[in-house]
């Protein structure tokens, strides 16, 4: 089982929109918990990270832990066509997911 | 200044070449990475560096060969690379690693990338 999984997408939404990315992990330790953004040809940036569960707010992005379950995700309100991009969760170590492609139409 | 900077861009190199990969960071950070990442799939920790010491080595094979000369500068030198090498080189620095030489909460910063293209 891997460490950590990402439906990899690809995820397509309407300018406005609210968007739900997630994550699951296996392991129960884990208690840090980033979200990273990459543009196309580009190096990921950290968006967020939490620290065990709950939520943690940024802007337009909330990134959310739920530990009884092992889910990890990362909302976007009103959602940009900037926002556009691959986001990569990660758990302990930087042991990232798949990836999801997200993009979001004028 | 948040900029990690690698040089080349693009790299095309033969399987019989040598070639380095560099990497440079003015943020006074201490730890430094290698990641390798192929087309549509997440980076891949290669190497640690911590306070200029190797700390991490995920098994990567001896035709790589990182260098860390100083605390602002990266390095990995190619030699006799196989075509599945080919990829996008990821350059990261982080203020601290964390234990087991692993910044799991430091906030890291990545260059853009070497694409490399073994032929």
């Amino acid at each position: 089982q891997k460490e950590v999984e990402q439906d990899p997408g690809p995820l397509s939404v309407p300018e406005g929109a609210i968007v739900s990315l997630n994550c699951t992990y296996s392991n129960s330790a884990f208690q840090y918990f980033m979200w990273y953004r990459q543009y196309s040809r580009k190096g990921p940036e950290l968006l967020m990270y939490t620290y065990s569960s709950g939520n943690k707010e940024d802007g337009r992005f909330t990134a959310q832990v739920d530990k009884s379950s092992k889910y990890i995700s990362l909302f976007i309100r009103d959602s940009q066509p900037s926002d556009s991009a691959t986001y990569l969760c990660a758990v302990k170590d930087m042991r990232f997911g798949a990836g999801t492609r997200l993009t979001v139409k004028p | 200044d948040t900029e990690v900077t690698q040089t080349p861009k693009h790299l095309v190199m033969g399987m019989t070449n040598k070639k380095s990969l560099k990497c440079e960071q003015h943020m006074g950070h201490r730890a430094m990475y290698w990641y390798k990442q192929k087309a549509k799939k997440p980076p891949e920790l290669m190497f640690v560096y911590s306070y200029e010491k190797l700390s991490i080595n995920e098994s990567v094979p001896s035709r790589f060969s990182p260098e860390c000369p100083n605390s602002s500068l990266l390095n990995l030198h190619l030699h006799a690379l196989q075509p599945e090498d080919s990829a996008l080189y990821l350059c990261a620095s982080s203020q601290e690693a964390g234990t087991s030489g692993r910044a799991y909460y430091d906030e890291q910063y990545f260059g853009p990338g070497t694409r490399l293209t073994v032929t």
